[in-house]
């Protein structure tokens, strides 16, 4: 069976620090992995993905993340965050052998001007 | 580009109800789910669909529930008997394919569900 483990249910950034999303997945096999972020009263949209090959994947809107298979872990971050970053992010995963999406309980993003 | 659609997008029933939730997926994709939402919690898979049938469903995914896809665009979900517990928010998904990577799953804007 597989899981995810998002560390934090509320993250606060000033605008243009840094925002670090933790997290942490199990899976018997390997895994797919996939962050989405949920904008109020909308849908989830894909913000980045990995499958296989480069470890460091980067996404939409400044976002990247890094599959650490050691550490079990796929953290997403980007740089300097901005007002419209404040949302809801699930991390989710898929193991190479399934379909379904597990997602972690997210993580909602404030950002202080 | 192409995208997901979900309606209603707001849904208030009574308890005992039936409800329809009705989804059109990306028009070349062979693959659709359901997953929900309740409040506060994770998003949970519901159902996934192939081939004019259920190909995988959860244990949430009882009696009460059923999906079609009745026409070539639209794949619904159907609650015969709606409870208390079924208020969530529910996401219809497509992906164009489960072989190989990405699995990617192309999510609509969900349907909110509310039993009264």
């Amino acid at each position: 069976a597989q899981s995810v483990t998002q560390l934090g249910s509320h993250v606060s950034v000033s605008e243009g620090a840094l925002v670090l999303l933790r997290c942490n997945y199990s899976s018997s096999v390997p895994p797919y992995l996939f962050w989405y972020v949920q904008y109020p009263n909308q849908g989830l949209q894909l913000l980045l993905k990995y499958t296989t090959g480069a470890t460091l994947v980067k996404g939409i809107n400044g976002f990247e993340a890094e599959f650490k298979k050691s550490e079990t872990s796929f953290h997403l971050t980007k740089p300097s965050a901005h007002m419209s970053d404040a949302a809801e992010y699930f991390c989710a995963v898929i193991p190479s052998n399934d379909y379904k999406l597990s997602f972690g309980a997210g993580t909602t993003v404030t950002v202080r001007a | 580009e192409p995208e997901v659609t979900q309606t209603p997008s707001h849904q208030v029933t009574q308890m005992g109800q039936e409800v329809i939730l009705r989804c059109v997926p990306i028009s070349n994709h062979l693959y659709f789910y359901w997953y929900r939402q309740i409040l506060g919690q994770k998003v949970e898979f519901l159902v996934s669909f192939y081939n004019n049938e259920i190909s995988e469903k959860s244990e949430i995914f009882d009696d009460q529930f059923s999906v079609e896809r009745p026409d070539g665009s639209n794949f619904t979900l159907k609650i015969r008997s709606t409870k208390l517990e079924d208020s969530a928010m529910y996401f219809c998904a497509s992906s164009p394919s489960r072989q190989g990577a990405p699995y990617e799953q192309y999510f609509g804007p969900g349907t909110r569900l509310t039993v009264t």
